[in-house]
């Protein structure tokens, strides 16, 4: 079973605010995902870390979103400001490898009213 | 560009009898193939795993899934459904090498029914 702590489980803003939620990986692994999920079961890859390190991350992410991962904390993401469309359940993942099994957390599930 | 496709996005199945889902591929290189399933308010926990090897391989709780390379597939089956089966399940595919990320397909929302 995973170990992906997610934090929190659920969060409401309104339009325009900023919305920052966490995630602690699996113990010992050093590789760290970020998807999003939208009600139609459609997922979409934002950013990933290897240890504090970003490697990849879509235009969107560029833009509205950050996130980071600092040593001996947990990582985030933050939707600096929220709109509609962002509401969605964001994943966080980890694995010990690239292209390894990743392990998922329960997620946060935005609503921005 | 990978993708995936999962073309039965409802399934029902009487518990007791066997299932199959379906899931196709389009990826350039030799993929790592998925199968992830989603229960209500959790996130995903993965059933099994493809890399290379046999074309069959065995998961958790009596799944197992075929890759086909001619075909281009990897279909799940299981021999005999339970009702705490009725969750979604998605197939997805991903890349060896740094930056891998995972496409998924939409899933598929399997009922059971008694």
């Amino acid at each position: 079973n995973s170990k992906v702590i997610q934090t929190p489980r659920y969060l409401v803003k309104g339009q325009g605010q900023k919305a920052k939620m966490r995630c602690i990986p699996e113990k010992g692994h050093p590789v760290v995902f970020w998807y999003q999920q939208n009600k139609n079961n459609e997922f979409k890859f934002l950013i990933n870390f290897q240890n504090q390190e970003v490697l990849q991350q879509i235009d969107m992410t560029e833009k509205r979103f950050s996130a980071e991962c600092p040593s001996n904390s947990p990582c985030s993401l933050e939707i600096q400001s929220s709109e509609a469309g962002d509401s969605a359940l964001y994943l966080c993942a980890s694995s010990l490898d690239w292209g390894d099994e990743q392990y998922f957390g329960p997620g946060t599930r935005l609503t921005v009213l | 560009a990978q993708s995936v496709t999962q073309p039965d996005a409802r399934v029902t199945v009487s518990e007791g009898a066997s299932l199959q889902l379906r899931c196709k591929y389009s990826y350039s290189a030799t993929p790592y193939l998925f199968w992830y399933v989603q229960y209500p308010r959790q996130g995903l926990q993965m059933l099994l795993k493809y890399y290379s090897g046999d074309p069959v391989v065995q998961g958790v709780n009596g799944f197992e899934a075929e890759f086909s390379k001619s075909d281009s597939s990897f279909h799940l089956r299981k021999a005999s459904v339970h009702w705490s089966d009725s969750a979604v399940y998605f197939c997805a595919v991903s890349a060896k090498g740094t930056g891998s990320k995972l496409s998924f397909g939409k899933g598929a929302k399997l009922t059971v029914s008694p």
